[in-house]
Order: structure tokens, then C-alpha cells, then sequence
């Protein structure tokens, strides 16, 4: 149980274009739901924290406007990459917290992004 | 300030031997503290997590940690190490799941490499 199910697994857009990733939530609801960044070899660095039918809080140093995030539903939250360049690329993952579970989180397989 | 210090970057270990990981913290409130693994191009998976009551904890794949608060340690081990745990591993802290607040805080990772 609590299965967060994210798509892509992997993109390759050119640059100046828009790329949406899905996370959502597949046997439970999502009122809060976070998503990472992660550079090869380090570690994952929080972008923002979105909750369900309010606008996300994002992390300093993190451009709202590039990284657009919308949860509109208890199981779906949406991270769009505006105007992709070359420095976007990195590897994306969603996590969302599990209510009344020990464990607390639950983490997303990952997107790869490739700006060209 | 809050931080999870992973001291080392790159640990190689013979399979069959033993193994530790290290992870340092530093958090205002009472810290919730996890681990998690990551293969190559993939999520996150729990080990195991760090709540209250015993200091020693068991996880999965036969993994333990074990809790000191007087050196704000939370180091992962296993007494016997098999070629498949080679993946990197993330020391994570966070304050309490269920509360409001949810985010958590990532150590840079330790890339384990195990050696036939």
C-alpha cells in the first residue's frame, strides 16, 4: 500500500519547451506531497511542498515561476518545467506523506530530465 | 540550523564483510530519522526508521540502526553485506509525520560498492 505512481520515467525535450511530471497517489490521499531534485551523485534538495487546493511553498532559491506546481486533487500533484534550458536537467522526485502510517512517506520511482 | 552530515562519500566493502554507514544530524525538536536506499535511476526505498522507544532499530534486507542521542548519531549497519546491497544511501531527518509540517532533511548520500 501507498504507492505513489510518477510519469515520466524519463523525458528528453528541447530547450525553450515546457515538460509536465505527474506524481499521483494510487491507494491513498495526498494532502501534502513534496518534490526533490537530485544531481547526479548528491543528494535529493526539497524544491517545495504542495498541498491539496493551495499554492505550493517553495524552498529558497527555487524560481516559483520555472517550476510550477499544482495540486489540484488529493491524488495528483503536477511539477511543469517552464522554458527548459540545458541547467534544468537533473533527475526529479515526488514523495507524499501517508497519513496515519508509521513510515510517513512515500517516494515516486524518479523522472529523468534531459533538456537538449 | 538543521542538517544530516553523511561523512563518507564513497564506502567499498568485500562481500560477506561487515559494514556501517555513519550519519550525524543536527535538528531543534525531537528528530525523526530514517534511511533510505536508491538504485541507479530510482526512487527512494525506507530501511528502516528511528521514531522513539528502543534506540535499536531493525529494518529491511537485514539492515540495523542504532540511535545515540548524546552524539546525534544515527549509523546503519549490517553484519554481513551481499552484492545486491550496492546502491547509495541517504540518512534522512524530519520532525514528526503526522504533524503539520513534513518535510525531510537529507544527508549527501554514501555510494556503497561491494566487492566479490
Amino acid at each position: 500500500g501507498a504507492v505513489v505512481s510518477q510519469h515520466p520515467s524519463w523525458v528528453i525535450c528541447k530547450s525553450g519547451t515546457s515538460v509536465k511530471i505527474e506524481c499521483r497517489s494510487l491507494d491513498f490521499q495526498a494532502t501534502t506531497m513534496f518534490w526533490y531534485r537530485q544531481f547526479p551523485k548528491q543528494s535529493l534538495m526539497l524544491m517545495a511542498t504542495s498541498n491539496e487546493g493551495s499554492k505550493a511553498t517553495y524552498e529558497q532559491g527555487v524560481e516559483k515561476d520555472k517550476f510550477l506546481i499544482n495540486h489540484a486533487s488529493l491524488t495528483l500533484s503536477t511539477l511543469t518545467v517552464t522554458s527548459a534550458h540545458p541547467e534544468d536537467s537533473s533527475f526529479y522526485i515526488c514523495s507524499a506523506r501517508v497519513p496515519n502510517r508509521l513510515d510517513g512517506y512515500t517516494f515516486g520511482s524518479g523522472t529523468r530530465l534531459t533538456v537538449v | 540550523a538543521q542538517s544530516v552530515t553523511q561523512p563518507d562519500i564513497h564506502i567499498t566493502v568485500s562481500e560477506g564483510a561487515s559494514l556501517e554507514l555513519r550519519c550525524n544530524y543536527s535538528y531543534g525538536a525531537t528528530p525523526y530519522l530514517f534511511w533510505y536506499v536508491q538504485s541507479p535511476g530510482q526512487g527512494l526505498q525506507l530501511l528502516l526508521k528511528y521514531f522513539s522507544g528502543d534506540t535499536l532499530v531493525q529494518g529491511i534486507k537485514g539492515f540495523e540502526a542504532e540511535f545515540k542521542r548524546s552524539q546525534s548519531s544515527f549509523n546503519l549497519r549490517k553484519p554481513s553485506v551481499h552484492w545486491s546491497d550496492a546502491a547509495e544511501y541517504f540518512c534522512a531527518v524530519g520532525a514528526n509525520p503526522s504533524g503539520n509540517t513534513g518535510k525531510l532533511i537529507f544527508g549527501q548520500g554514501t555510494t556503497l560498492q561491494v566487492k566479490p
